[in-house]
């Protein structure tokens, strides 16, 4: 069974600070990965997926199959960053089911 | 908006009624998903349907749930004798169906249910 791990329910760090937030996979298959983002009494939104290797408002994440990790990077973090930030893997068993995994969240908060 | 739409945004119920709720997905789109998010959890999948036709249902989906995406449009939840373990944000998603990769899952706004 596919599971996602975001060991960290909170992190805090200061405007301009570096922002690394943690995500560890466990499946089987071929995994394709995401990051959604849930900024304040707005939906859940894409912010990036693995397969585009594209970088969404400074946010970059690479897929490190060897340690089954998709940690979500930021050189400088903003303000307007504060938000839920939630992992999610993309389990499609013989192209009959396209469900997302999710971790538990991260509640980013960058003080200014 | 164009956007997916869901209805109602809050429902507050007492134990043992019957809900239901409905989600509108972004036209054109060809699948549809139904998650369950509780408290201090990321959302958990719950059933998945193709245009009209129901592919995959969770253990989750006890069976007071059942699921409806009649002529592959719109979508309905109705949970049945409602429990208080019920209490829970419903968010429905729904995706063109391209292949996988590229596939987006776009969310709604979600229906709070509380269970008094």
């Amino acid at each position: 069974a596919q599971r996602v791990t975001q060991p960290e329910k909170l992190l805090s760090v200061f405007k301009g600070a570096p922002v690394e937030l943690k995500c560890n996979y466990s499946y089987s298959g071929s995994p394709e990965l995401f990051w959604y983002v849930q900024y304040s009494r707005q939906r859940l939104q894409l912010l990036l997926r693995h397969i585009s290797r594209e970088s969404i408002k400074g946010f970059t994440a690479d897929l490190n199959k060897g340690e089954t990790s998709f940690h979500l990077k930021k050189p400088f973090a903003q303000e307007e960053d504060s938000a839920m930030y939630y992992c999610a893997l993309l389990s499609n068993s013989g192209g009959s089911n396209y469900k997302l995994t999710f971790g538990k969240g991260t509640l980013l908060t960058v003080n200014p | 908006d164009t956007g997916v739409s869901q209805n109602p945004r809050h429902k507050i119920t007492k134990r043992g009624q019957n809900v239901t709720f409905r989600c509108d997905p972004i036209s054109e789109h060809n699948r549809l998903y139904w998650y369950r998010q509780t408290l201090g959890q990321g959302p958990e999948f719950l059933t998945y349907f193709q245009n009209e036709a129901q592919l995959e249902k969770s253990r989750l989906l006890s069976d007071r749930f059942s699921a409806e995406r009649p002529k592959g449009s719109f979508s309905t939840l109705e949970i049945q004798r409602t429990e208080q373990g019920d209490s829970a944000m419903y968010l429905c998603a729904s995706s063109l169906g391209r292949t996988s990769g590229r596939e987006t899952q776009y969310f709604g706004p979600g229906t709070r249910l509380l269970v008094l």
